[in-house]
């Protein structure tokens, strides 16, 4: 199985400002993934992270409020932008295990703007 | 990916068997069902997967009917720590973009 980490763990911002989330995955992974889980509801795709290329975007969400990197195939990063109170949810990273039918997560990051 | 529905909750009482029953109507043939748990403030845990056999690992058994619309995860025996949001979730295998896709859920409540 992968081990998934992010930074931070949870942060309270200041709405117009941005908080940059980090995923790292302790091999190299295929797919990694980022999800956002409002209050009290399910998960919702926000992306998937190419190595190399840009970001695949769901319906909904755009590059520019939620621009995404990944320099390698162990690490990614998601950015929050100009962030409003809406925007307050758990942001989870996950990636695509070795055999593929398995999808891993990690620990989540609860973010809360004020 | 086709949809599924679950329902919103169920009980269970502790060391009794959970029987999460999940509909998808609408899957084709070359769709899967998974399972996933999200035990509160943690990130999703897969639990199981199948095609159209049914499929049994240390964790769970999954039961899927014959005509592949509907599916039930069983839980042999319920503790406590199982309480949890359990997600069905139907998927294509392989392909570009191997994403899943969640739908609301059912809470589980084990009951001492």
């Amino acid at each position: 199985s992968a081990v998934i980490s992010q930074k931070p763990s949870r942060d309270i911002c200041q709405r117009g400002t941005s908080l940059t989330i980090q995923c790292q995955v302790d091999s190299q992974v295929t797919m990694m993934f980022w999800y956002r889980q409002q209050p009290g509801q399910s998960l919702t795709l926000i992306a998937t992270a190419n190595q190399g290329s840009e970001a695949t975007y769901e319906s909904g969400f755009v590059i520019d409020k939620f621009p995404i990197s990944r320099p390698n195939l162990t690490f990614s990063t998601l950015t929050v932008s100009n962030m409003s109170p809406e925007d307050s949810s758990i942001y989870l990273c996950s990636v695509a295990g070795k055999n593929s039918y398995e999808q891993y997560f990690g620990p989540g990051t609860r973010l809360t703007v004020t | 990916d086709a949809k599924t529905t679950q329902p919103p909750s169920m009980d269970c009482a502790e060391g009794r068997a959970a029987n999460l029953p999940c509909n998808h109507s609408t899957i084709s043939g070359n769709e899967y069902v998974y399972w996933y748990r999200q035990i509160h403030s943690q990130g999703p845990q897969y639990i199981i997967h199948g095609l159209k056999n049914n499929e049994t690992n240390e964790m769970a058994s999954l039961i899927i009917t014959e005509d592949r619309k509907s599916s039930t995860l069983i839980l042999p025996h319920a503790t406590l720590r199982d309480t949890a949001v359990y997600y069905c979730i139907v998927r294509s295998y392989g392909g570009a973009t191997n994403k899943l896709i969640f739908g609301t859920g059912t809470l589980l409540a084990v009951q001492p």
